[in-house]
């Protein structure tokens, strides 16, 4: 079964400095997807970044950019000078190719202190 | 464009009382549908998933129950509440199996 782990419940940082949130996760397949959702307080999931696994080049958005490491089954996530409007659960999540499942880990929840 | 509703946005019901949660998908056809509910301290867990009409997985054997009774609609479904069904429940569809998921805005149900 495929599984997502996410060891930081809980996270702060000052505004403008750089945070970068854990995953990892559990698969024996070689192709898949990765994916990290932001919660903001009004509970709307929107999605921040996604990583092939066939993929070698870590894929970035504007401050938001991942580090991929297939062999560790890795996936965290930088948010570099994070700003206010960052606060938010945070979650990562995995696909297998061919499978429609998708799973998510139990989040981190970030604040940024102003 | 494709829209996502998801009703109601809040509901409070007693124990052993019936629920029906409805989600609905527009602008595209054959979406895979999920429903998850997230509650404190356990993420987003997935209770079922859907890749076309009459064909629902169920990843958590509870009293809750999904139904697909058109292409773009997905209904979640309990006879009896329990407490412990109270949380945040999310509808979602995905295109295929490597797109993102796109979620509606969540129901609160409260059982007390």
């Amino acid at each position: 079964a495929q599984t997502v782990t996410q060891s930081q419940p809980e996270m702060s940082v000052q505004e403008a400095e750089t945070v970068t949130l854990s995953c990892t996760y559990d698969t024996s397949e070689s192709n898949y997807y990765l994916f990290w959702y932001k919660q903001p307080p009004s509970r709307q999931m929107i999605l921040v970044i996604r990583q092939e696994a066939y993929k070698q080049q870590n894929a970035t958005e504007n401050r938001f950019s991942v580090n991929f490491q297939k062999a560790a089954k890795s996936f965290s996530l930088k948010i570099s000078d994070s700003q206010l409007g960052d606060t938010a659960m945070y979650f990562c999540a995995f696909a297998n190719f061919g499978n429609e499942k998708l799973t998510f880990g139990t989040g981190t929840r970030l604040t940024i202190i102003p | 464009s494709q829209t996502i509703h998801q009703w109601p946005a809040t509901l409070v019901q007693p124990v052993g009382s019936p629920l029906s949660l409805e989600c609905t998908v527009e602008g595209t056809s054959n979406p895979n549908l999920y429903w998850y509910r997230q509650a404190a301290g356990r993420g987003l867990q997935l209770l079922f998933y859907s890749i076309g009409i009459d064909q629902i997985s169920s990843e958590v054997p509870q009293n809750l129950s999904a139904s697909r009774p058109q292409d773009r609609q997905f209904i979640l479904s309990s006879k009896k509440l329990l407490l412990s069904d109270s949380g945040f429940y999310l509808c979602a569809w995905r295109w295929t199996d490597y797109t993102e998921a796109f979620f509606g805005q969540g129901t609160r149900l409260t059982v007390v």
